[in-house]
């Protein structure tokens, strides 16, 4: 079944600016976890948050968990050109997968 | 900082050969997986393995794929005889515990023609 979803598909920023990406799922989860992919490059893990977390910080990224809606944002405050890239949010219904959204693409310009 | 590692990083094969995928997890993680993602979609599923079996299989993961751990490092996946839609990047991903993050390889591209 389909989990993470992002939100919105697309999004271009000035640098220097905030963005904001969201992400709902369906069904429970133990974990929510965000990773970037450079375009044809690998998954790079940003941060996991726990179902019994509700926001969650390193460095310029804050995720927020609100179980109750079955929701996450993502948050990239101050973007740089080097944060370019696709974000995808993964959840995993049981122990053994990561579901994973479509992604959003962040475009930041200079 | 440990990191998965895949080889090769880009694989062309003719359709119908087997292609074996190796990857080399984080040496203290005890679950092993497979992703892949067709050019342009989503990051799809395909096997997870752990105490030396397959713990959990995608619909995408039919007879013509299989996983081994022939070591106590190395993690493959083969593909005995390749499509021209099994074209994809194929991620390799490890974790240590089942409440802890996935950490992704680079990625394989493997290129059916």
């Amino acid at each position: 079944s389909q989990q993470g979803e992002e939100d919105p598909q697309a999004l271009s920023i000035q640098e220097g600016e905030n963005a904001t990406m969201n992400c709902s799922y369906k069904t429970s989860i133990n974990n929510l976890q965000w990773y970037r992919q450079n375009s044809g490059r690998g998954l790079v893990h940003l941060i996991l948050i726990r179902s019994n977390e509700r926001e969650k910080h390193s460095g310029r990224l804050r995720v927020t968990l609100d179980t109750s809606k079955k929701s996450s944002s993502l948050l990239i405050t101050a973007s740089r050109a080097a944060d370019t890239a696709s974000y995808f949010c993964a959840t995993d219904p049981d122990d053994y997968k990561l579901s994973f959204g479509a992604g959003t693409t962040v475009t930041v310009r200079a | 900082e440990p990191e998965v590692t895949q080889t090769p990083s880009h694989q062309v094969t003719q359709m119908g050969q087997e292609v074996i995928l190796r990857c080399v997890p984080i040496s203290n993680h005890l679950y092993f997986y497979w992703y892949r993602q067709i050019l342009g979609q989503k990051v799809e599923f395909l096997v997870s393995f752990y105490n030396n079996e397959i713990s959990e299989k995608s619909e995408i993961f039919d007879d013509q794929f299989s996983v081994e751990r022939p070591d106590g490092s190395n993690f493959t996946l083969k593909i005995r005889s390749t499509k021209l839609e099994d074209s994809a990047m194929y991620f390799c991903a490890s974790r240590a515990g089942t409440s802890g993050p996935s950490l992704f390889g680079p990625g394989t591209r493997l290129t059916v023609l």
